[in-house]
């Protein structure tokens, strides 16, 4: 199955500091999704991103489907960023998650 | 909110015990998709539905089963629980749309 590698597994960041989160996955995929789990547990989809660059607010992601990698952009970042950013790949319905990235924002 | 409707939102129950998840699909959508969170495996996909036929299957046990109903709505069984059964349970009704989960603990 496909593989899915995320950088860094931790991130800490004083409130306002911008950050790049990768996702490097193993094979072509349909389906290249962002998501933020919050400390509540919800899982909030950011991003359905096979290709190309999305934005939306302070984030945006860029997929290069040729390369097998894709990047998430959190700009001046606020303590109700923090959490876990997971990014998953997958075909046909089935998705691989990667291990998650977690955020910390300091106020 | 995404739409999507999980119940019990938590469940605690005995090793050897069967439970039951229920997921109510985003109004219009065809398609549930469950997953496992847990410690040790991380998210992961385990089985989709789409208009009551099995689509796409994940790693989902032996002990456990799905079906989707005519009115759309899913359920997750799952039996002869294990202390490694505890997770939080999703579903989804597209890529984008999850609900909030049910958290299973085994005691």
């Amino acid at each position: 199955g496909i593989q899915v590698e995320q950088s860094p597994p931790d991130l800490i960041l004083q409130e306002g500091a911008n950050s790049t989160l990768r996702c490097n996955f193993s094979d072509s995929v349909n389906n290249l999704q962002w998501f933020h789990q919050n400390p509540w547990g919800q899982l909030i989809n950011l991003f359905y991103i096979p290709s190309g660059t999305k934005q939306n607010g302070r984030l945006s992601a860029t997929t290069v489907a040729t390369e097998r990698y894709s990047l998430l952009y959190i700009s001046s970042s606020q303590t109700t960023d923090s959490g876990v950013y997971f990014c998953a790949a997958g075909n046909a319905g089935k998705s691989t998650f990667g291990d998650g990235t977690t955020l910390t924002v300091k106020p | 909110d995404s739409g999507v409707t999980q119940t019990p939102k938590h469940l605690i129950t005995a090793t050897g015990q069967r439970v039951t998840l229920r997921c109510s699909p985003r109004s219009g959508d065809l398609s549930v998709y469950w997953y496992q969170q847990s410690l040790d495996q991380g998210l992961q996909f385990l089985i989709q539905y789409y208009n009551g036929e099995e689509r796409a299957k994940g790693n989902i046990l032996e002990r456990f089963s799905a079906q989707q109903f005519p009115d759309l709505h899913s359920e997750l069984n799952l039996s002869s629980l294990e202390l490694g059964d505890s997770a939080l349970y999703f579903c989804a009704s597209s890529p984008q749309h999850f609900g909030d989960g049910t958290r299973l603990s085994i005691l």
